[in-house]
């Protein structure tokens, strides 16, 4: 089985601009969450959606925002890019929201110039 | 949400050694998470601690879940370069949001 995939792998964007990420989780997962990681930090929690519904929302502005759709894919949209939005964006798909484990995919390597 | 700090930051040894990190939290966690991150990589489950004073290994490395409940450790017996990248701590909040921790990053060196 396919492991969680997210597009693009690499981004590059201006200040300013409007960026979109997408990711696929493990079929059979229906919660799908997203993380930003900035070098050297843990990852940390941005989106939580379950069956197409936000279940959770980290501490980020409202410049973020995500959906999930009736496949479970979800996509992760920033708007007015700013340079400390560069970072490693991840997804990670669970089977429920019941504490299950995490599986991360590869991420997007967002980089605002 | 749950704040949790992990010692050391980083830590470098000889292959063979022996390696521990520790994860602590002000407040009671339900439960806690370990993942692993390779360089360049993504955070990789590694195992979930749920009852107080829990033990779990899983061939050289071992996991407590301190019997307040409030610190974990993850100890790994003789490294190896295989064992190389960060370790993080996560309790699970609410809907399995989690938090991860600052990390502890291990090099290790023949």
């Amino acid at each position: 089985d396919a492991g969680v995939t997210q597009s693009p792998t690499h981004l590059i964007k201006t200040r300013g601009q409007q960026v979109t990420l997408r990711c696929s989780p493990i079929s059979g997962h229906k919660s799908v969450s997203w993380y930003q990681q900035v070098l050297g930090q843990g990852p940390q929690f941005i989106f939580q959606y379950y069956e197409k519904e936000e279940r959770g929302r980290g501490n980020f502005p409202d410049r973020f925002s995500a959906r999930q759709f009736p496949n479970y894919s979800s996509e992760l949209n920033v708007n007015a890019l700013l340079l400390g939005d560069s970072a490693l964006y991840l997804c990670a798909s669970s089977y429920d929201v019941s504490n299950s484990p995490l599986h991360f995919g590869n991420g997007t390597r967002l980089t605002v110039t | 949400g749950q704040q949790v700090m992990q010692i050391p930051q980083y830590q470098h040894v000889q292959e063979g050694e022996d390696f521990t990190t520790y994860c602590n939290s002000s407040t009671t966690l339900s439960n806690i998470q370990w993942y692993k991150q390779r360089p360049g990589g993504h955070p990789v489950f590694l195992i979930q601690l749920v009852k107080s004073g829990e033990v779990k290994k899983q061939k050289r490395l071992t996991f407590q879940f301190g019997e307040a409940k409030k610190n974990s450790s993850l100890h790994i017996t003789a490294t190896q370069t295989t064992d190389v990248g960060t370790y993080f701590c996560a309790p699970t909040g609410t809907a399995s949001k989690l938090t991860f921790g600052t990390g502890t990053r291990l090099q290790v060196t023949l």
